[in-house]
């Protein structure tokens, strides 16, 4: 069974400059969060799906933070303009049933 | 609110040696507990979690992990070290319902030394 996959897996930018990340969530997997991931610190979620609904996106920002998650499967995080502070790991995370969650790789961000 | 505390940020120790990580949780009601393992560049992976009953749980690569509600603390140990399990280290516990949501410490990167 295929893991969470990401892409890419890095990512250096310029700052104002926009910048997307891909997920695609194990097969079956109803939900689907990100997490961002800065230096030395645990994860902390940005926004999780049910199927292709946004049911917590508290913690996004989103005056230049966007997410999308077409037809319940895949989905696309984007941030537009990037600012020096956006530099992180951002990774993805699904799970089907339960709380067990499976991480993708992550998608590490360099903002200069 | 519930949160998670690693007092550790790192710790040595020499392969073969026991190992004992720390986290205390606050949470307001029976918690759902993890450890994750995080290599460089890699993502998280799961390696044991505690829902109910046995408080000592065991989980992959050799680790276990006791649940102690009246020290509100989930330790995660390991008898005998291996240079491969130099990494970092991640308890995290779950949110209330059944959202999933992960609230995570600030982790511990471990150095094994031969």
């Amino acid at each position: 069974e295929a893991g969470v996959v990401q892409s890419p897996r890095y990512k250096i930018i310029e700052k104002k400059q926009p910048v997307a990340f891909w997920c695609n969530p194990i097969s079956g997997h109803n939900t689907l969060y990100w997490y961002r991931q800065n230096l030395g610190q645990g994860p902390e979620l940005l926004i999780r799906y049910e199927n292709e609904e946004a049911v917590d996106d508290s913690q996004l920002p989103k005056d230049r933070f966007s997410a999308e998650r077409l037809k319940g499967v895949d989905s696309t995080l984007k941030i537009q303009p990037a600012e020096l502070g956006d530099s992180a790991v951002y990774l993805c995370a699904s799970r089907q049933q339960g709380y067990e969650q499976y991480f993708g790789p992550g998608t590490r961000l360099t903002v200069t | 609110a519930q949160s998670v505390t690693q007092p550790d940020i790192h710790i040595t120790v020499s392969e073969g040696a026991s190992l004992e990580l720390r986290c205390n949780y606050s949470y307001g009601a029976t918690p759902y507990l993890f450890w994750y393992v995080q290599s460089p560049g890699q993502g998280l992976q799961l390696l044991l979690k505690y829902f109910s009953g046995d408080t000592l749980v065991q989980g992959i690569k050799g680790f276990e992990a006791e649940f102690k509600r009246s020290q509100s603390s989930f330790n995660l140990r390991k008898p005998s070290v291996h240079w491969s399990d130099a990494a970092e280290y991640f308890c995290a516990v779950a949110g209330s319902s059944n959202t999933g949501k992960l609230i995570f410490g600030q982790g511990t990167t471990l150095q094994v030394k031969p």
